[in-house]
């Protein structure tokens, strides 16, 4: 049982391009999230699905997009890197919402953006 | 929107010693969720609570809805403890996170 499974663990863009960070659970969960880590910060959410079609935006949304066309997977794409999008991005997921259960975390993706 | 205030934000002590870290939050929330990041970034959760006390080894978790406070308490403190704990609340906007507590166990 794997959990919470992200890719790539790092990456470095240049401004301008774009990227999708991949996040997928084998754990059935309906509820899955994006948020990024910065110094000084605490979590933010990003973005999040409540279930496979279904998508919603978080606080710090813009520059983002997501889409939830599977249970298992939650892609979280930059259609163009900008500097401030350099952070730290976990992705996580839980059994369902509005149910206050575990979430389970994936291992982070540490993003640099040039 | 929930505010989530943790203390102290960084606490370095020697071996053996008994850890507390303290959580407030400012609106009424569902359940509270203690997360401990070790270096290296992975996010583990450690309890999830709305009510009373929960234990796991030697880690001990309470909370008090109507003060809206929460400690984590570590006994018998190791260098292995050494960790960022984070603390989180579910409310109706979804879960919301302290900026966490730096912790450093001296051998």
């Amino acid at each position: 049982n794997a959990g919470v499974t992200q890719t790539p663990k790092f990456q470095v863009l240049k401004t301008g391009q774009s990227m999708t960070l991949q996040c997928a659970q084998d754990m059935n969960h309906e509820y899955m999230s994006w948020y990024r880590q910065d110094p000084g910060m605490g979590l933010r959410l990003i973005h999040y699905s409540v279930g496979a079609g279904i998508t919603d935006q978080g606080e710090v949304p813009n520059g983002y997009n997501v889409s939830r066309s599977t249970t298992e997977d939650f892609p979280l794409r930059l259609l163009s890197a900008a500097p401030s999008q350099t952070s730290v991005y976990f992705c996580a997921s839980k059994m369902s919402w509005p149910s206050s259960q575990a979430q389970h975390f994936g291992d982070g993706t540490r993003l640099s953006i040039l | 929107k929930n505010e989530v205030e943790q203390s102290p934000q960084n606490l370095t002590a020697q071996e053996g010693e008994f850890i507390t870290i303290n959580c407030s939050y400012s609106v009424g929330i569902s359940a509270l969720h203690w997360l401990q990041q070790h270096p290296g970034g992975g996010i583990v959760s450690l309890f999830m609570l709305s009510s009373g006390k929960k234990k796991h080894g030697r880690l001990i978790a309470t909370i008090n809805i109507q003060e809206k406070h929460s400690s984590l308490h570590i006994t018998a403190s190791h260098p292995r403890d050494s960790a960022v704990y984070i603390c989180a609340v579910w409310g109706a906007d979804g879960l919301t996170f302290g900026k966490g507590t730096h912790l450093i166990i001296q051998p």
